[in-house]
């Protein structure tokens, strides 16, 4: 079984400072693992995903994740925060053994401060 | 890509009620979900079709609720006999064939029970 936790329900940083998003994963096989990014009143956005192959994964808007199988967590990070950047983020997982059911974390609420 | 649509976009109704939601996934995807979310929640799996087919639903998914989709193409949630703790937002996704692929989410429908 896969489950996914999210460390911080909230996160706030000031405009330029350095983003980091935790997310530890447990799967008993090697996972699928997906950034989701939620504004207020709208669905989920993918940020990025890591399936197989280079550990460090971009995505859009400047985010990146790196995959840590050591550590089983896939942490979200970008340099520079921007007041855009104001958002709930989601961790997600897939365990890759032909199953479909995606299990989210509860989420991480960042706050960018001027 | 025109993008997962949900109709309503939210639903006011009193206890008791049955309700009906409807999503249009992005037209090349076969497989289609449904999640509930909560406040402050990641969005919690309810069920999966892989075109026509339900091929899995969760216990969360009570007897008061049925999902379908009929052609493959758009999908119908409803719930019957509404109750308070059914207010929550409904977000429909749509994705490819595969598991590695990511998920496509609509604004959802966001339900209050009065």
């Amino acid at each position: 079984a896969q489950s996914v936790t999210q460390l911080g329900s909230h996160v706030s940083v000031s405009e330029g400072a350095l983003v980091l998003l935790r997310c530890n994963y447990s799967s008993s096989v090697p996972p699928y693992l997906f950034w989701y990014v939620q504004y207020p009143n709208q669905g989920l956005q993918l940020l990025l995903k890591y399936t197989t192959g280079a550990t460090l994964v971009k995505g859009i808007n400047g985010f990146e994740a790196e995959f840590k199988k050591s550590e089983t967590s896939f942490p979200l990070t970008k340099p520079s925060a921007h007041m855009s950047d104001a958002a709930e983020y989601f961790c997600a997982v897939i365990g890759n053994t032909g199953g479909f059911k995606t299990i989210f974390g509860a989420g991480t609420r960042l706050f960018v401060k001027a | 890509d025109t993008g997962v649509s949900q109709d309503p976009r939210h639903k006011i109704t009193k206890r008791g009620q049955n309700v009906t939601f409807r999503c249009d996934p992005i037209s090349e995807h076969n497989r289609l979900y449904w999640y509930r979310q909560t406040l402050g929640q990641g969005p919690e799996f309810l069920t999966y079709f892989q075109n026509e087919a339900q091929l899995e639903k969760s216990r969360l998914l009570s007897d008061r609720f049925s999902a379908e989709r009929p052609k493959g193409s758009f999908s119908t949630l409803e719930i019957q006999r509404t109750e308070q703790g059914d207010s929550a937002m409904y977000l429909c996704a749509s994705s490819l064939d595969g598991d590695n692929q990511p998920q496509h989410f609509g604004d959802g429908t966001r339900l209050s029970i009065l």
